[in-house]
């Protein structure tokens, strides 16, 4: 079965520089969520969008910014870099209806020097 | 959301049943409760989820006590595989994207 697509899995990036991760939810899922998971952290939940709009927003810095498109992909753009963005960023998907489950992709590993 | 608490690690024996607790008392009426897991650095995978009736399907099952105050996710019989940090998650019901809150799991290690 298809699963969340994320790309890049791997970026390294220098301070200052930007960065846009990509996520492919899976087809005819209409919700997609942004998670970040510093080292031994939990995922802390960054964005999320429903039906191309924005339906939640967590702690996600104001150098962030997300959008959800037409075909239901999201990019997640990341601006001035810090160090303390290093983390792994996860992509979930949800299908239409109520109380359904999100699925995650494997992540975007993203390092910045 | 509702606060979950959940031990921080937990030991089973390989083929042995796992019971994972967790306690949500402020739980509300529309609030589900989600369970997760996460393998070291993967994206964290679904497992189960329940509002009040018990629930199984092939991964395990979910077992609310009457109060929804609390659950138990029960892995029958864990293996080595099932080695991983397990996240209890209250969600808010009534639509499909609810955000889910990740807290402190409970690390599981299955040991032969």
């Amino acid at each position: 079965a298809a699963g969340v697509i994320q790309s890049p899995r791997h970026l390294i990036k220098e301070k200052r520089e930007t960065a846009t991760l990509k996520c492919y939810p899976i087809p005819r899922h209409d919700t997609v969520y942004w998670y970040q998971q510093g080292p031994g952290q939990d995922p802390q939940f960054l964005i999320s969008f429903y039906e191309k709009m924005q339906s939640d927003k967590g702690s996600i810095p104001d150098r962030f910014s997300a959008q959800q498109f037409s075909d239901y992909h999201s990019e997640l753009n990341m601006s001035s870099l810090e160090l303390g963005d290093s983390a792994l960023y996860f992509c979930a998907s949800s299908y239409p209806g109520r109380n359904t489950e999100a699925f995650f992709g494997q992540g975007t590993r993203l390092t910045v020097v | 959301d509702a606060k979950t608490t959940q031990p921080t690690s937990m030991d089973c024996a390989e083929g042995r049943a796992a019971n994972l607790p967790c306690n949500h008392s402020t739980i509300s009426g529309n609030e589900y409760v989600y369970w997760y897991r996460q393998i070291h650095s993967q994206g964290p995978q679904y497992i189960i989820h329940g509002l009040k009736n018990n629930e199984t399907n092939e991964m395990a099952s979910l077992i609310i006590t009457e109060d929804r105050k609390s659950s138990t996710l029960i892995l029958p019989h864990a293996t080595l595989r099932d080695t991983a940090v397990y996240y209890c998650i209250v969600r808010v019901g009534g639509t499909s994207y609810g955000k889910l809150t990740f807290g402190q799991g409970t690390i599981l290690t299955v040991h032969p």
